[in-house]
């Protein structure tokens, strides 16, 4: 059985602060990671995914994630947070090879503070 | 290229009463997902289309709910008869299915259930 656990289901920032969403998951087998975010009024766009390539995982917007298999974390960074960042970010885990469902976590909305 | 699509966006119906959503997926995309978010919880797998066939339909809470594809292209998810608790934002997804890669999975921008 797969899940994800992300911490904070609020997180507020200044704007040019350090933006981290926490995401922790749970898998019996090798698990491919993603990152989804959703903006207001739309579907959820893909920001980035760790598919047992690097570690660290670069994705749109300035956005990275690092995976640590010891930690069992894959938490979301961007160094300086923009107003345009406001949403909320998905952490989600699925079985490798092909296609697959996706396990969420509970969503994290982010604020930009001016 | 369009993306996904979603129709209605939003719904309000009374309790007993049918609804039918539609999804149209990327154009060639053999996979088609259903995927539910119940206000304040986490978005959860509903089930799964490979073309026209149901590949998991583990998701699926009950038997009010049916979901088809009919000649593996566009897909409808109909709640009969809909209940207060089915009441939330259905997603569908769609992915072209490579079986050596990770599969992207793409959303559509959801339909917001209201069930009085």
């Amino acid at each position: 059985a797969q899940s994800v656990t992300q911490l904070g289901s609020h997180v507020s920032v200044s704007e040019g602060a350090l933006v981290l969403l926490r995401c922790n998951y749970s898998s019996s087998v090798p698990p491919y990671l993603f990152w989804y975010v959703q903006y207001p009024n739309q579907g959820l766009q893909l920001l980035l995914k760790y598919t047992s390539a690097a570690t660290l995982v670069k994705g749109i917007n300035g956005f990275e994630a690092e995976f640590k298999k010891s930690e069992t974390s894959f938490h979301l960074t961007k160094p300086s947070a923009h107003m345009s960042d406001a949403a909320e970010y998905f952490c989600a885990v699925s079985k490798i090879q092909g296609a697959q469902k996706l396990v969420f976590g509970q969503g994290t909305r982010l604020t930009i503070n001016p | 290229e369009a993306g996904v699509t979603q129709f209605p966006s939003h719904s309000v119906i009374e309790k007993g009463q049918t609804v039918t959503l539609r999804c149209d997926p990327i154009s060639g995309h053999d996979n088609l997902y259903w995927y539910r978010r119940v206000m304040g919880k986490e978005i959860k797998f509903l089930l799964h289309f490979v073309k026209e066939s149901k590949q998991d339909e583990s998701g699926m809470p009950n038997n009010r709910f049916l979901a088809e594809r009919t000649g593996g292209t566009y897909s409808t998810l109909k709640v009969q008869p809909a209940e207060l608790e089915d009441s939330g934002v259905y997603f569908c997804a769609s992915s072209q299915g490579d079986t050596k890669l990770s599969d992207t999975q793409y959303f559509g921008p959801g339909t917001r259930l209201t069930v009085l």
